[in-house]
């Protein structure tokens, strides 16, 4: 199975919002309300921040938030701080397994 | 705490084998499905395998499918990855995660290193 389709590389300076989007198929972003995203520092784990596509666990800040139109999905992140610079993944399930993009790298300017 | 933790890792020849383990506390074991995800060197995650909570369903990446077998024994609170006909391809930190039903990964355990190397 294909991963998903993010852009490299994102960047934005402090205060201001991002958006990182992740393109699938039907058979996966766009079948299924299944669509999450995590966070990963450098030598860290990665970190989920949204799921079932615009949901935020508890302790996630408001500050991101989740979309999806059709086949993509969107993580926004408002209001920027440095502590954010990481690298993001989303992830979709799809026919009894996930898969994962290929990750976007966020710089904060 | 709930908390996640692999071990098992190591170098392994070409076609070797190795057995991967998770240890999970802080949370009801036999609650929840959980998974193996792995990451290369300086690339992104990827799905390998999954199981459901009492073992009765499993699945895997077809990068994997045939030579990796997931299993877990919910008394010791343990999820394991067997790891047979090993590439240099499967060259990565291996880690275990609890699945959040069929939608995501809430938590992860800081990995395991696999190095396939001659």
């Amino acid at each position: 199975q294909s991963a998903l389709t993010q852009p490299a590389s994102v960047s934005g300076s402090p205060g201001q919002s991002i958006t990182i989007s992740c393109t699938g198929t039907s058979s996966d972003v766009g079948g299924y309300n299944y669509v999450s995203w995590y966070q990963q520092h450098p030598g860290k784990a990665p970190k989920l921040m949204i799921y079932d596509v615009s949901n935020r666990p508890s302790g996630v800040s408001n500050r991101f938030s989740g979309s999806k139109s059709g086949n993509t999905a969107s993580l926004t992140i408002s209001g920027l701080q440095a502590e954010d610079e990481a690298d993001y993944y989303c992830s979709s399930y799809t026919s009894s397994r996930w898969v994962f993009g290929g990750g976007t790298k966020l710089t904060v300017l | 705490e709930v908390q996640l933790v692999e071990s098992g890792g190591g170098v392994v020849r070409p076609g070797g084998s190795l057995r991967l383990s998770c240890a999970a506390s802080g949370f009801t074991f036999d609650d929840y499905g959980m998974s193996w995800v792995r990451q290369a060197p300086g690339k992104g995650l990827e799905w390998v395998s999954g199981i459901n909570w009492n073992g009765g369903s499993t699945g895997y990446a077809d990068s994997v499918k045939g030579r990796f077998t997931i299993s877990r024994d919910n008394a010791k609170n343990s999820l394991y990855l067997q790891m047979n006909s090993l590439r240099a391809e499967d060259t990565a930190l291996y880690h275990c995660a609890r699945n959040r039903g069929s939608s995501a990964f809430d938590i992860w355990g800081q990995g395991t290193m696999v190095t396939v190397s001659s």
